[in-house]
């Protein structure tokens, strides 16, 4: 069983719709996650941080974490064609080692 | 966040040849860099943790004497790809992590790699 799992299947929503994202994880020493959003041929850049469970909110976006169940996930409201690209989530046990999940290519719409 | 940007951006070589990848960062003292490679439509596969002043932690499976990291000052690290071959054919990405033990990593924007 991988360490990270993120269904890698591209997902195409209408603009204004909600986006939703998922992981799932077996390693109950994960104590950071993260998502991050990668445009094509760019690097990844940061999108969500968290290290508590529960809900964080940052404009658009709110990511969850609920450690008991080891699933994370990504809300995008109000989805924009600006939204496309490919999100990873991202979890570490604090050494600095970054486990990924392999990527959700979101298209949005107009 | 913190800004880390990569030189050069793209990189077309001869099979054989050697070529570096520059990642600086530009808004913060890294002690710890980190270099990732990423193949098309795969997730990132970490190669590497640069330490400055210190040679480089390498993952498993990763070649030391072909992919030769630098890491000279707290804000540039390099990544060498020694005699490349078309397999190295990648995009490369460096990472520079603000939050010390928390994991939180700022990537670069990637190197794109080609080997003829």
């Amino acid at each position: 069983q991988k360490e990270v799992e993120q269904d890698p299947g591209p997902l195409s929503v209408p603009e204004g719709a909600i986006v939703s994202l998922n992981c799932t994880y077996s390693n109950s020493a994960f104590q950071y996650f993260m998502w991050y959003r990668q445009y094509s041929r760019k690097g990844p850049e940061l999108l969500m941080y968290t290290y508590s469970s529960g809900n964080k909110e940052d404009g658009r976006f709110t990511a969850q974490v609920d450690k008991s169940s080891k699933y994370i996930s990504l809300f995008i409201r109000d989805s924009q064609p600006s939204d496309s690209a490919t999100y990873l989530c991202a979890m570490s046990g604090g050494n600095n080692r970054l486990a990924f999940g392999k990527g959700n290519q979101v298209v949005v719409i107009p | 966040g913190a800004v880390v940007s990569q030189h050069p951006s793209w990189v077309i070589c001869k099979s054989g040849t050697s070529v570096k990848i520059e990642c600086r960062s530009l808004d913060f003292q890294a002690t710890t860099m980190f270099w990732y490679r990423q193949f098309p439509k795969q997730s990132l596969m970490l190669m590497a943790t640069s330490n400055e002043g210190s040679k480089a932690t390498y993952e498993q499976g990763v070649e030391k004497d072909k992919f030769l990291i630098n890491h000279a000052s707290l804000t540039l690290s390099t990544l060498t790809v020694t005699s490349a071959h078309p397999e190295d054919s990648s995009f490369y990405i460096c990472s520079i992590d603000k939050r010390v033990g928390k994991s939180e990593q700022f990537f670069g924007p990637g190197t794109r790699l080609t080997v003829l």
